[in-house]
């Protein structure tokens, strides 16, 4: 199965800054999917990147807030910008397997200050 | 809005006995149901998977799906304290972009 790195694995953050999060997987995929876990929640999705076409976004997350890259079948990145204490979140990358589930990276925990 | 329903818990059991996970869906579509576990601190991993009506075992490890009442359940024999994480229930319609997660329940296994 995948591996999948995420950098960084956690980051405290101020208010009004942003962070880029980089995922990298070890073999090529079509789609990445970004999600966010709030505490004490379940995993809502974000956005879905596909190489060479501008990420779709779900609705309630917009590029502004949450930009992404995906300059290759292997990397991607989300940017949280102009965060406030509400981004405090885990953030997960992760591919589908097998057509129908999805695999996850270890994550990123953001605390906003 | 599909939706997926868990009772949040905290569910306790002993350890040895049998811990039932509940779960039920909103879209009679769905094709797919998947059950997920994840531990304090760390990302989902996936656990299980079922995609006809029935029982489907591994290990101990029972899932149970009922689309006619759409319902679906997982059951962990001779529960271990290692057992002790959140489940999420996990149910999709077409591909893994369209899985719609449910809130989990967090189960505690007691020695």
């Amino acid at each position: 199965s995948a591996v999948i790195s995420q950098k960084p694995s956690r980051d405290i953050c101020q208010r009004g800054t942003s962070l880029t999060i980089q995922c990298q997987v070890d073999s090529q995929v079509t789609m990445m999917f970004w999600y966010r876990q709030q505490p004490g929640q379940s995993l809502t999705l974000i956005a879905t990147a596909n190489q060479g076409s501008e990420a779709t976004y779900e609705s309630g997350f917009v590029i502004d807030k949450f930009p992404i890259s995906r300059p290759n079948l292997t990397f991607s990145t989300l940017t949280v910008s102009n965060m406030s204490p509400e981004d405090s979140s885990i953030y997960l990358c992760s591919v589908e397997r097998e057509g129908q589930y999805l695999y996850f990276g270890p994550g990123t925990r953001l605390t906003v200050l | 809005q599909k939706e997926v329903e868990q009772n949040s818990g905290p569910l306790s059991v002993p350890e040895g006995a049998i811990a039932s996970l509940n779960c039920t869906y909103s879209d009679r579509g769905s094709q797919s149901f998947f059950w997920y576990r994840q531990y304090s601190g760390k990302s989902p991993e996936l656990i299980m998977s079922i995609y006809s009506n029935g029982d489907k075992e591994d290990g101990r490890f029972t899932a149970q799906l009922n689309k006619a009442s759409q319902y679906v359940s997982l059951l962990i024999r001779d529960s271990q304290p290692s057992d002790s994480a959140t489940y999420l229930c996990a149910v999709g319609w077409g591909g893994a972009q369209k899985l719609v997660f449910g809130q989990g329940t967090r189960l505690t296994i007691n020695p």
